[in-house]
């Protein structure tokens, strides 16, 4: 079975400080792992992939996750936090043409 | 901009109705998703479609139903509507349909039942 665990509902943080949102998951399969993030009132934007390449990946907008097989997590990261980064934020496990999106994480940056 | 089209954006009806949403895919993408959003149950996947076939089944109850035409356009039809089928429903595309596939996804259709 597959299931994907967003630890924080809400995160807030200061304009110009590192963003860290986490992701933790479960697969019976080698599962693909995505980030993907929406603003109000619009459809979800893919942010990030994994596929069993290289570990770290990094995606649009200067994010980046590491996928940690032995700590099954799927972290997503910002060195640096601007304003348009205020969104929710879905980590989404995919195996076996299932998909799996976790409850989300409401990002708020600080100006 | 995504490509992903779907139309149309709200939807108000009453308990009991039948309604159709539709969805265009990118230029190109064969698979076709249609996934439920929600305040009490997140985001669910409905269901896949790859060229014009069935491929994937999630959460999808039996008073839904979809459909991915010849032009590769989909379909999603909900009837015997209930209140709590009030949500946001999105349709995303990919140009394939394995797992590791990333989705474009519209903006939605906001239904509302009443």
């Amino acid at each position: 079975a597959q299931s994907v665990t967003q630890l924080d509902s809400h995160v807030s943080v200061s304009e110009g400080t590192p963003v860290l949102l986490r992701c933790n998951y479960s697969s019976s399969y080698s599962p693909s792992l995505f980030w993907y993030v929406q603003h109000p009132n619009k459809g979800l934007q893919l942010l990030l992939k994994y596929t069993s390449a290289a570990t770290l990946v990094k995606g649009i907008n200067g994010f980046e996750a590491e996928f940690k097989k032995s700590e099954t997590s799927f972290h997503l990261t910002k060195p640096s936090a601007h304003m348009s980064d205020a969104a929710e934020y879905f980590c989404v496990v995919s195996a076996r043409n299932q998909f799996y999106f976790g409850t989300g994480t409401s990002l708020t940056v600080i100006p | 901009d995504s490509g992903v089209t779907q139309t149309p954006k709200h939807l108000i009806t009453a308990t009991g109705q039948r309604v159709t949403l539709r969805c265009s895919p990118r230029s190109g993408d064969l698979s076709v998703y249609w996934y439920q959003q929600s305040l009490d149950q997140g985001l669910q996947f409905l269901i896949q479609y790859y060229n014009g076939e069935e491929r994937a089944k999630g959460n999808i109850l039996e008073r839904f139903s979809a459909q991915q035409f010849p032009d590769l356009h989909s379909e999603l039809n909900l009837s015997s509507l209930e209140l709590g089928d009030s949500a946001l429903y999105f349709c995303a595309s990919s140009p394939s349909a394995g797992p590791n596939q990333p989705q474009h996804f519209g903006d939605g259709t906001r239904l509302s039942i009443l």
